[in-house]
């Protein structure tokens, strides 16, 4: 029931865009995405609720699409502190927890 | 600032000790969460509390249990440790959420366990 994220990895350029895209096979009341730095805690970057709702950080960009039951994290011009391993967690039960898929990790080079 | 602490950062242990990790958040979260972490799986759930006693399992209890008797500390507890879980465990909390979902997550440092 683990969701499933794409790409596992990915390396960019400064300045150069990315999608990580989080997909699960149950229906998804909402979508979390976290960004974890080498040796640091998992930082919460946004929420994205069923309905079209979004709760997060004004500089990243997500889609939920309830439908086909998946998530998109758009990471624009993006910088070297961009650089981290990204995970979504869904709620598929209208509860207190999350399921986490098992991360993208992001490098950015200059 | 929310704060997270996880009682050590590094713990070695044998085989068959019990092993006891604490949690303490000060930001008066309702929800407090266990996860451990491995290579390639991501964040799995082990236990999670809604309240003070109140525990329910995650997707991986086995081996594990928890204790929370006061709202602000969780802990979880190894009763025998086994090589297999050699990890890294991560607690985090959360507000209760009003639209009834989970809310944020703000996760403490984590504690890498090695059982030997």
């Amino acid at each position: 029931q683990q969701p499933v994220q794409s790409p596992q990895a990915v390396i960019l350029r400064e300045g150069e865009d990315a999608v990580i895209n989080c997909s699960s096979s149950k229906a998804l009341y909402s979508v979390h995405w976290y960004r974890q730095k080498h040796g640091e805690a998992p930082v919460f970057l946004m929420i994205l609720l069923k309905g079209g709702e979004q709760k997060g950080h004004e500089k990243i960009s997500a889609s939920f699409n309830e439908k086909k039951q998946q998530s998109s994290l758009y990471l624009t011009a993006s910088q070297l502190s961009y650089s981290g391993t990204y995970f979504c967690g869904v709620d598929m039960e209208y509860g207190n927890k999350l399921v986490f898929g098992a991360g993208t990790i992001l490098r950015v080079k200059s | 600032d929310v704060k997270v602490t996880q009682s050590s950062r590094y713990l070695v242990k044998r085989t068959g000790e019990k092993v006891f990790l604490e949690c303490v958040q000060d930001m008066d979260h309702e929800n407090m969460f266990w996860y451990r972490q491995d290579p390639g799986l991501g964040l799995r759930l082990i236990y999670f509390s809604y309240d003070v006693k109140m525990k329910e399992k995650g997707d991986i209890p086995e081996g594990y249990s928890v204790s929370r008797e006061k709202k602000e500390r969780f802990s979880l507890i190894l009763e025998s440790a086994s090589t297999n879980q050699t990890s890294m465990y991560l607690c985090a909390s959360s507000p209760f959420d009003l639209a009834g979902g989970p809310g944020e997550q703000y996760f403490g440092p984590g504690t890498r366990l090695t059982v030997t």
